[in-house]
């Protein structure tokens, strides 16, 4: 079956810097993706998402862009703060109508002050 | 009030025991999820309901099974739980036509 992967397991950022978390995906029929932050003792939580009609979308501090030819999705965090420390799935669609998602392994965020 | 809520948080139990890990929901949404999370495997997908009288297994739904009692209501039993459903169990909801899922804070198990 295919798969959500991520490019980097780890990741450790001083305060204050930019951050960016990487995402493969392999179904190109995938339409709709979402990151999920989940900090440590608490389930997911929704940062943004992103349908395969746009490249690119911001949030608050956050924004996720999407490269369809390569099938890669990232996270932009700017000016990352210790509360940012998480770790942050992708998750995409496959493209079905049954709105199940499949997710990514995960990238442990930690921010240093 | 937490819109998904799991009771218990965490639960101890012994092999070839039977437990029931539940989910209630004020979302009102009619889709619920039982997820798997395991270290370094991400969230994997047991059991959906997409409304009361809707269940469908997931890729790991082998030991377990579910119960959709209300749509506020989808509860998980492990009918004789063996140590390696050692994990953390989430629950989630969605609305129909929308991706998105919410998520309950967790219930960790351990079968010993």
């Amino acid at each position: 079956g295919e798969s959500v992967g991520l490019h980097l397991p780890t990741l450790s950022v001083q305060e204050g810097d930019n951050s960016i978390i990487n995402c493969a995906y392999s179904n190109s029929a995938s339409d709709y993706f979402i990151w999920y932050k989940q900090e440590s003792g608490k389930g997911p939580q929704f940062i943004i998402d992103i349908r395969s009609n746009m490249d690119k979308r911001q949030g608050q501090r956050v924004t996720v862009l999407l490269n369809k030819t390569v099938k890669h999705l990232s996270l932009q965090i700017a000016a990352t703060q210790p509360g940012d420390s998480a770790v942050y799935f992708c998750a995409e669609n496959n493209g079905g109508s049954n709105y199940k998602l499949t997710f990514g392994k995960g990238t442990l965020l930690t921010v240093n002050p | 009030d937490a819109d998904v809520t799991q009771t218990p948080r965490n639960r101890i139990t012994k092999t070839g025991k039977r437990i029931m890990l539940e989910c209630s929901q004020t979302k009102g949404h009619d889709r619920m999820y039982w997820y798997r999370q395991d270290p370094g495997l991400g969230l994997r997908l047991i059991y959906y309901s997409f409304d009361v009288k809707d269940i469908n297994k997931g890729e790991i739904s082998d030991g377990y099974s579910v119960s959709r009692q209300a749509q506020a209501k989808f509860s998980l039993s492990l009918e004789s739980a063996i140590p390696n459903q050692t994990a953390l169990y989430f629950c989630a909801t969605s609305d129909p036509g929308v991706d998105e899922q919410y998520f309950g804070p967790g219930t960790r198990l351990t079968v010993t």
